[in-house]
C-alpha cells in the first residue's frame, strides 16, 4: 500500500515569507497529524484532524500557523510569517483510527530552513 | 518539557552487541510505543505495550515496561548495521495523543 506522502521534501526560505506544506494520508485513515521536529529532538505534535475536524490544536501557534484537511483527505500546513526559530522538519502522519492504539505512519517530512 | 526523558542520548556499540535504550516519564499512560528514525526518513513504528503489559517481543525487539517506575526500556539483541538510527519513545495521553522523547541516537558499528 502507499504511504503517506508529503511536498515539498525541502524548502529553504527567508524569514517573514510563507510557506505551505502538502501531505496526503494513507488511503482510508480518518486521523491525520502534523508534526514539528526540531534537529536533535522528538517529534512535537502540532495539530490532529479526525476526518476533516480539527482534534488538537493546543500547540500550534496560531498566530503564524495554520492547517486544514478540506474533504477529509489531504492536508496542508501553512506558515505566515515564517520565523528562523520555524527551521525544522515538518513531519504528517495518519493512522486509521483516532484510537491511541493504532500506530501512526509517518510521511518523510519536509525540511525548512528559514534564513 | 512535556516530553520523556530517554537515556543515553547517544549510543555506539559493535555489530552483534546488543543495545538498551530507556525512556522514563512523568504522567499515567494508556501504552507506550517506540519509533525509529533512519537518518533523514520518517518515523517507523517498531512496537506499542499497553499499560498493563509488562514485557513484549518482536523478532529481535524486546520491550519492557514498569508502570510503578514509569520507565520503559527496548533492547536490540544481536544488532545489526541497518540498525543505526534515532529511536524515540512515545506515550498516548489519554485516547488521541502520542508525546515523544528526545530520542536516543544508535550507531552500529562494524
Amino acid at each position: 500500500e502507499a504511504g503517506v506522502a508529503q511536498s515539498p521534501r525541502y524548502k529553504i526560505i527567508e524569514k517573514r515569507q510563507s510557506v505551505a506544506f502538502w501531505c496526503n494520508p494513507i488511503s482510508g485513515h480518518a486521523t491525520l497529524y502534523w508534526y514539528q521536529q526540531i534537529l536533535g529532538q522528538g517529534p512535537k505534535l502540532l495539530i490532529q484532524f479526525q476526518n476533516n475536524g480539527v482534534v488538537d490544536d493546543s500547540q500550534l501557534p496560531k498566530d503564524r500557523f495554520s492547517a486544514e484537511r478540506l474533504k477529509g483527505v489531504d492536508s496542508t500546513l501553512k506558515i505566515q510569517p515564517a520565523k528562523l526559530e520555524d527551521s525544522a522538519v515538518y513531519l504528517c502522519a495518519s493512522s486509521f483510527h483516532i484510537n491511541s492504539y493504532n500506530e501512526q505512519f509517518f510521511g518523510p517530512g519536509t525540511r525548512l530552513t528559514v534564513l | 518539557s512535556q516530553q520523556g526523558e530517554e537515556d543515553p542520548q547517544a549510543l555506539s556499540i559493535q555489530e552483534g552487541e546488543n543495545a538498551t535504550m530507556n525512556c522514563s516519564y512523568k504522567t499515567s499512560i494508556n501504552n507506550l510505543q517506540w519509533y525509529r528514525q533512519n537518518s533523514g526518513r520518517g518515523l517507523v513504528h517498531l512496537i506499542l505495550i499497553r499499560s498493563n503489559e509488562r514485557e513484549k517481543h518482536s523478532g529481535r525487539l524486546r520491550v519492557t515496561l514498569d508502570t510503578s517506575k514509569k520507565s520503559s526500556s527496548l533492547l536490540i539483541t544481536a544488532s545489526r548495521a541497518a540498525d543505526t538510527a534515532s529511536y524515540f519513545c512515545a506515550r498516548s495521553q489519554g485516547a488521541q495523543k502520542l508525546v515523544f522523547g528526545q530520542g536516543t541516537r544508535l550507531t552500529i558499528n562494524p
